[in-house]
């Protein structure tokens, strides 16, 4: 089993919908988690980053942990084509400066206007 | 502009040939880490440095090997290339877990 499982897509809505995006993960000492995206041919921008259990919410993003379950999921309300890209999660344990990021293997997204 | 620099943008290399791709990390950030990106296995670690030490180490081949400089811009060597070597290749840096990682644009390598 890998340590991230993400959803492959493609995943393709119209404009102004809801985009649920959800990552699995099997180690319990991951701590801190992640949503990157990523545009075609381009490095990956941090979007969201979220520590404990709950939600948290940034303009038309709310990013959501839930540790019991080992689930974490990434919410865009009223996408836009702008948004179309490709979406990593990305987990880690604690280790002040030494600490290695676990990536899903992303969700491509496309906002059809 | 992430402040991450990473050079060359491209490389079209032969097989069994030896490449250096380089990377500045973001001002202040001591910590920096390389990956590979192919369609098929996604974001792979290959290696981290802090500060010029090494200090873990993922699915990095033998063939290659990465050095963090007194600067600490770091440079990642790949050596008798093969085509399954052809990738994108990031490097990202952080000034700790609580910052995420800074990627740069990365190197796009292709072995002919």
């Amino acid at each position: 089993q890998k340590e991230v499982e993400q959803d492959p897509g493609p995943l393709s809505v119209p404009e102004g919908a809801i985009v649920s995006l959800n990552c699995t993960y099997s180690n319990s000492a991951f701590q801190y988690f992640m949503w990157y995206r990523q545009y075609s041919r381009k490095g990956p921008e941090l979007l969201m980053y979220t520590y404990s259990s709950g939600n948290k919410e940034d303009g038309r993003f709310t990013a959501q942990v839930d540790k019991s379950s080992k689930y974490i999921s990434l919410f865009i309300r009223d996408s836009q084509p702008s948004d179309s890209a490709t979406y990593l999660c990305a987990m880690s344990e604690p280790g002040g400066s030494n600490y290695k990021l676990t990536f899903g293997k992303g969700t491509l997204l496309t906002v059809n206007p | 502009d992430s402040g991450v620099t990473q050079t060359p943008k491209h490389l079209i290399t032969a097989t069994g040939q030896r490449v250096t791709l380089r990377c500045s990390p973001r001002s202040g950030d001591l910590s920096v880490y390389w990956y590979q990106q192919s369609l098929d296995q996604g974001l792979q670690f290959l290696i981290q440095y802090y500060n010029g030490e090494e200090r873990a180490k993922g699915n990095i081949l033998e063939r290659f090997s990465a050095q963090q400089f007194p600067d600490l811009h770091s440079e990642l060597n790949l050596s008798s290339l093969e085509l399954g070597d052809s990738a994108l290749y990031f490097c990202a840096s952080s000034g700790g877990a609580a910052d995420g990682y800074t990627f740069g644009s990365g190197t796009r390598l292709t072995v002919v």
